[in-house]
């Protein structure tokens, strides 16, 4: 079946990058995304791509789409402490009916 | 706020009862979703609605829930004799087209 896989924790100092990974096994997904995760809270959808695209971006972050490889990135420009949260890479398995999920990375943002 | 709204946010029960959770979608948005979000974990499908028609259901969806969207407009996501594995959050989303958006969640803890 279809699977998502992310790494669990990234740890970065405040001002520099941070590059979220994400692998999925899916051919047919049309839609790759991003959302974002705080304590306690529903998902905030960031960023999506279509899966003809390599690269989005929009503001502070840049969607990278490696389709051969499979794999997907989300990189933040100029990390804050605001960005501390779990971020989750999903996909579309080519329909509207439903998203897979990965387990989510957690970002720790440090001064 | 037009956002999608869940209710309650929060729900503690005994085990064996029964508990109904309420999802308003954004207005317009055809499409709903339920999912089921476990500690430490992606959320993970349970079912979707296009207007009120339910067109698909995860095997995660016993016997013991059932979900409607009586006009295709809000939904409800019935849980029967609770057990505690059912102790997750519980997240709607609705969406137009592409890019489905999240409500808060409700939590539910059975104790």
């Amino acid at each position: 079946g279809e699977d998502v896989e992310q790494s669990l924790f990234l740890s970065v100092r405040e001002g520099d990058s941070s590059v979220i990974n994400c692998t999925y096994t899916d051919s047919s997904s049309t839609y790759l995304y991003w959302y974002k995760q705080e304590p306690g809270a529903g998902l905030q959808l960031l960023t999506y791509i279509f899966s003809n695209m390599d690269m989005k971006q929009d503001q502070r972050l840049t969607v990278l789409l490696n389709k051969k490889d499979k794999h997907l990135s989300l990189r933040i420009a100029d990390t804050q402490t605001g960005d501390s949260a779990i971020y989750f890479c999903a996909d579309d398995a080519g329909g509207y009916n439903k998203l897979i999920f990965g387990a989510g990375t957690r970002l720790a943002v440090h001064p | 706020d037009t956002g999608v709204s869940q209710n309650p946010r929060h729900k503690i029960t005994k085990r064996g009862q029964n508990v109904t959770f309420r999802c308003d979608p954004i207005s317009e948005h055809n499409r709903l979703y339920w999912y089921r979000q476990t500690l430490g974990q992606g959320p993970e499908f349970l079912t979707y609605f296009q207007n009120e028609a339910q067109l698909e259901k995860s095997r995660l969806l016993s016997d013991r829930f059932s979900a409607e969207r009586p006009k295709g407009s809000f939904s409800t996501l019935e849980i029967q004799r609770t057990e505690q594995g059912d102790s997750a959050m519980y997240l709607c989303a609705s969406s137009l087209a592409d890019e489905q958006y999240f409500g808060p969640g409700t939590r539910l803890t059975v104790t």
